[in-house]
């Protein structure tokens, strides 16, 4: 089974200031983490991937992510906000070679990032 | 490149009417997905297909059904539509990064 955790439901930052959006996960073997992004009635756009390889994963937009394999969590990092961050954030994990591939989604992060 | 393409946008239906819902991507994928969004929740799975001809069951299959005859086309059906199929669905596809349509939103009365 695999299972993500977004422990928090919104996270409030102000432009200009560093942000993190958590995530935690479960899996039995060896995790693919994503995290996506979804605006206001849009669908989610996909942000960055790990796989494998370097922890530090770079993606679009410049939000990076770091894969923690002792802690099971791939947070979400930016250097610095911009009030065009606010969105809804989700983490989803699948194990290489899952039927399908599937992935599964926490429950999503709410970001405001205040001007 | 139009990527992944959902219609309709928006959609009422009455409790035990019928409906199709479409979807259609262009990138030549073999895997595509239908999920469901709750308000306030993640995405779970409804149905999957790694290829044209092949489907399988999700995590919350019950109450659609799906088919997959060519690559690019893999429709939802919802037969006999209840309140608590009212939800926002999005399709996607691809099978190392799967990349998702503007979905559909859905609600029965």
């Amino acid at each position: 089974a695999q299972s993500v955790a977004q422990p928090e439901d919104q996270v409030n930052v102000a432009e200009g200031n560093p942000l993190t959006v958590k995530c935690t996960y479960s899996v039995s073997g060896n995790p693919y983490l994503f995290w996506y992004v979804q605006y206001p009635n849009r669908g989610l756009q996909f942000l960055l991937k790990y796989i494998t390889g370097d922890n530090l994963v770079k993606g679009s937009y410049g939000f990076e992510a770091e894969f923690n394999k002792s802690q099971t969590s791939f947070h979400l990092k930016k250097p610095s906000a911009l009030v065009s961050d606010s969105a809804l954030y989700f983490c989803a994990v699948r194990v290489h070679n899952n039927a399908g591939n599937m992935l599964t989604f926490g429950g999503g992060t709410r970001l405001m990032v205040k001007p | 490149n139009a990527g992944v393409t959902q219609t309709p946008k928006f959609r009422i239906l009455k409790i035990g009417q019928s409906m199709t819902l479409q979807c259609t991507q262009d990138m030549n994928h073999n895997y595509m997905y239908w999920y469901r969004q709750d308000p306030g929740m993640g995405l779970k799975l409804i149905y999957y297909s790694v290829g044209a001809g092949i489907t399988d069951k999700g995590e919350v299959p019950n109450g659609y059904n799906v088919s997959r005859s060519t690559t690019e086309d893999f429709p939802l059906r919802l037969e006999l539509a209840a309140p608590s199929q009212t939800s926002v669905y999005f399709c996607a596809s691809g099978k190392d990064t799967q990349y998702f349509g503007p979905g559909t939103r859905l609600t029965v009365l």
